[in-house]
């Protein structure tokens, strides 16, 4: 079974530009969550899904950020415009839907802004 | 709100060695406990975890056990190898499957 694909898996932009990723979750997961993973911190929450539904997106900075999961499958997370501090790692992961289900994580995709 | 506190690494040992990382929470209600391990240029992947107190969760050596009464999810391992180096991570659901991680603990294992 084919794990979280998440592309591209490295980014370089300048500040101001924009930058989209992509995740491809689990087939049969409902649930998809994108978190945001800073240098020597652990994972943080942006948004998460239910099928196509944002059921959770209290930590997105919505003046820059935005996702979109048409169809409940794939999902993209966008940046506009990017700045310095949105170097990271963000990281896609999903869930089959019941609660307290085992979340499984791509590897990432590592954003350096300049 | 949910937090977690992990020990602060680099933890170094030398192959063969136990192994403790500390995990202590805060949460209200009955959280799940989790931890999850992140090997180089990987993603995170479960280790292990415990849904109600006293459970011990168990995997490729590794032990933790859900102490309510201290709010501790304490990882263990009793012989630690080259190929255990990775960044481990400890976590807590509250409502809605929301992950709540700790900041991460880097154990490098020497020969």
């Amino acid at each position: 079974e084919a794990g979280v694909v998440q592309s591209p898996r490295y980014k370089i932009i300048e500040k101001k530009q924009p930058v989209a990723f992509w995740c491809n979750p689990i087939s049969g997961h409902n649930t998809l969550y994108w978190y945001l993973q800073n240098l020597g911190q652990g994972p943080e929450l942006l948004i998460r899904y239910e099928n196509e539904e944002a059921v959770d997106d209290s930590q997105l900075p919505k003046d820059r950020f935005s996702a979109e999961r048409l169809k409940g499958v794939d999902s993209t997370l966008k940046i506009q415009p990017a700045e310095l501090g949105d170097s990271a790692v963000y990281l896609c992961a999903s869930s089959q839907r019941d609660w307290a289900n085992e979340q499984f994580f791509g590897p990432g995709t590592r954003l350096t802004v300049l | 709100g949910n937090s977690v506190t992990q020990m602060e690494g680099p933890v170094t040992l030398s192959e063969e060695a136990f192994l403790t990382i500390n995990c202590t929470y805060t949460a209200t209600g009955y959280p799940s406990l989790f931890w999850y391990v992140q090997y180089p240029g990987e993603g995170l992947q479960l280790l292990l975890k415990a849904t109600k107190a006293d459970d011990k969760g168990s995997n490729k050596g590794f032990e933790a056990t859900y102490r309510k009464e201290t709010t501790s999810f304490h990882l263990e391992k009793g012989s630690v190898q080259v190929s255990d180096s990775a960044v481990y991570f400890c976590a807590l659901t509250g409502g809605g499957n929301k992950l709540t991680f700790g900041t991460g603990t880097q154990l490098k294992v020497e020969l």
